[in-house]
């Protein structure tokens, strides 16, 4: 069965400090792995995708890592702001651009920055 | 330009109660999906829809149904509530699955 492990499962830093948030996937056959970000009380919204040929993505402060021989992935969030705080969710497709249920998603990172 | 919107964003319903939700994009995207979210776990595939007049169930569809009369709209109906069917649902669309757009989402709570 896939599957789409994240860890930590929550996690506190201070306002400023960089912070990274892991991915393990056994999806196979693998087409592309996303990162959502999604704040409270809203619909997850897109921050990076990234096919099997891309080892890395950056959106902003927000750097995506890949590593499809490990099955691994992370999310790099560096100089952490307070509208940081959400939760943030892996999810892993084992089909290219395919409909219904191939895509796997990971159960989340709740992410709190203080200040 | 709206995107994704859903309606309601709050409902209460007593068991066995059925009702609509509704779920409209205004992008003329072609993939329609509903997912529930439920404390802990990952959002979840209840069904979905590649084209007006095609839909497919997901992987909890149990209870609930869709259609898909036109590209814009893909409401999800929930037959007779059950408890277990307390939840935040999110409706998603895109061009393909490759990229996603979800709603706001709507919290329903089954008493």
């Amino acid at each position: 069965k896939n599957q789409v492990e994240q860890s930590p499962q929550s996690l506190i830093i201070l306002e400023g400090k960089n912070c990274t948030l892991q991915c393990n996937y056994t999806v196979s056959p693998f087409s592309n792995l996303r990162w959502y970000k999604q704040d409270t009380g809203r619909g997850p919204v897109s921050l990076t995708i990234m096919t099997f040929s891309e080892n890395t993505k950056s959106n902003g402060r927000y750097t995506a890592t890949l590593d499809a021989d490990t099955k691994q992935s992370s999310l790099h969030i560096t100089a952490s702001q307070l509208s940081d705080s959400a939760s943030y969710i892996c999810v892993v497709s084992d089909l290219p651009n395919n409909a219904g249920n191939m895509l796997t998603f990971g159960g989340g990172t709740r992410l709190m920055v203080k200040p | 330009n709206a995107g994704v919107t859903q309606t309601p964003k709050f409902q209460v319903l007593k068991t066995g109660q059925s009702m609509t939700l509704q779920c409209a994009q205004d992008m003329n995207h072609e993939y329609m999906s509903w997912y529930r979210q439920d404390p802990g776990m990952g959002l979840r595939l209840i069904h979905y829809s590649v084209g007006a007049g095609i839909t497919d169930q997901g992987e909890v569809p149990n209870g609930y149904n869709v259609s898909r009369s036109t590209t814009e709209d893909f409401p999800l109906r929930l037959l007779s509530a059950a408890p277990s069917q307390t939840s935040v649902y999110f409706c998603a669309s895109g061009q393909g699955f490759y990229e996603q757009y979800f709603g706001p989402g709507t919290r329903l709570t089954v008493t």
